[in-house]
Parts: structure tokens; sequence; C-alpha cells
């Protein structure tokens, strides 16, 4: 069992579209991150959300925490193929880090 | 900008094989970590260190070690590959202990095959 799951696992949508990803647990996080992957690289850092019910926008991109601070979720708004990538959700309720299981988006022009 | 490098980003080995995989970071970062990236899995972190010399287990180090000699540099060793090791593995540095506020930056990836 992870500590963070994510859904969808995979996610394939025209250009255009919206979608959302969620990041859920059982534990509590002081914050939770969300990073993305491209083919070929590693994960690098989007956001980093700190405050229960938070909301973040990077562009066409919106971050929430939730209230609990157990889950987060990752809209994104009229998907572009430059957005295709795997996102990461990641937090540390310790002293340890923790990576989601990761969503796998694909934009199709 | 921060870099982090990783030796290689294929290798193929053999069964039973020593493998090292090398990392190292340009930034003066305290921290370092190996994951490994399986499909579905998302990131598993093996091993972490803190300062040089220093160590923790961290989900998965069955079957792995690691040393870190010098501040930029931090190797994870395979002692006995085996196919079960088949995987990516990412190396990754951030400059201090900031639990999940601190940002993680990774290196390519090095895609270990072990036939």
């Amino acid at each position: 069992t992870q500590l963070l799951e994510q859904s969808p696992q995979f996610l394939s949508i025209q250009e255009g579209e919206n979608l959302t990803v969620y990041c859920n647990s059982s534990s509590v996080f002081s914050s939770l991150q969300w990073y993305r992957q491209e083919p070929g690289e590693g994960p690098v850092l989007l956001v980093t959300v700190v405050t229960g019910g938070e909301v973040k926008k990077l562009k066409r991109l919106t971050f929430q925490f939730g209230d609990a601070r157990k889950d987060s979720s990752l809209h994104i708004t009229a998907a572009q193929p430059g957005d295709t990538g795997l996102y990461l959700c990641a937090g540390a309720p310790g002293n340890q880090f923790y990576f989601g299981t990761g969503t796998s988006l694909t934009v199709i022009p | 900008d921060v870099k982090v490098t990783q030796s290689s980003r294929y290798l193929v080995k053999r069964t039973g094989e020593k493998v090292f995989l090398e990392c190292v970071q340009d930034m003066d970062h305290e921290n370092m970590f190996w994951y490994r990236q399986d499909p579905g899995l998302g990131l598993r972190l093996i091993y972490f260190s803190y300062d040089v010399k220093m160590k923790e287990k961290g989900d998965i180090p069955e079957g792995y070690s690691v040393s870190r000699e010098k501040k930029e540099r931090f190797s994870l060793i395979l002692e006995s590959a085996s196919t079960n090791q088949t995987s990516m593995y990412l190396c990754a540095s951030s400059p201090s202990w900031g639990g999940a506020t601190d940002t993680q930056y990774f290196g390519p990836g090095t895609r270990l095959t072990v036939l």
C-alpha cells in the first residue's frame, strides 16, 4: 500500500480539454508538493502547498490542498501538448519524503 | 542552476554483478537521495544522506548500500544485482532538511537492466 495514492494512473485527452488529477492519503501532511516529470528527465517541482484549503495557481494549473491536509488536487485548464508528462505528488508526514504513485498525462494535439 | 548528474543514462548488467551508480551535485546541498521508479509505484526511497558519511534507510533498502565520502557525491551500490532490481534509478539533492517544503532537484536517471 502506497502512502500517497494518485488517480487516475493514466489520462489521455485532446488539446483544449480540462482535467483534474487527485492525490489522496490517510495520513496528515504539513505540506504537499507537485512535481512534473518529462520523458527522459527527472521530476521538477511545480508547487508546494502548505495550508489546509490553500489554492495556488501556476498559469493554467490550479493546485488545491485539502482542508484536512490529507489530499490535494491538480486542475489543468485548456490542456496543451506541452503539459504531457508524469505528475507526482509528494510529502513528508514525518522525517521521510514520500512520492505518490503518479499520473501519466498525454495531451493529443 | 542546480545540476545533478548521474554517471550513466543506461546500464546493462548481469545477475550477480556488483553495480555502482554515481551521482554528483554542484550546489553544496546537504541532503542527497536515491530513489527507484517503477510504473504504478511512483518513486520509492532507497536511502538518503543528510551529511557526509551519514546515511539513513528509506522504504526499500534491501539489496542496496550507499556511500557518501564527499558532500557532492552519493553512490548507490548493488552488491549482487538481481533481475528484480531492473528499474529506473533517480538521484536527488536538496539544500537542507526542511521537510516537504524543501525542493528536491533530480538527475536525469539511470535505467538499469539486470539480465
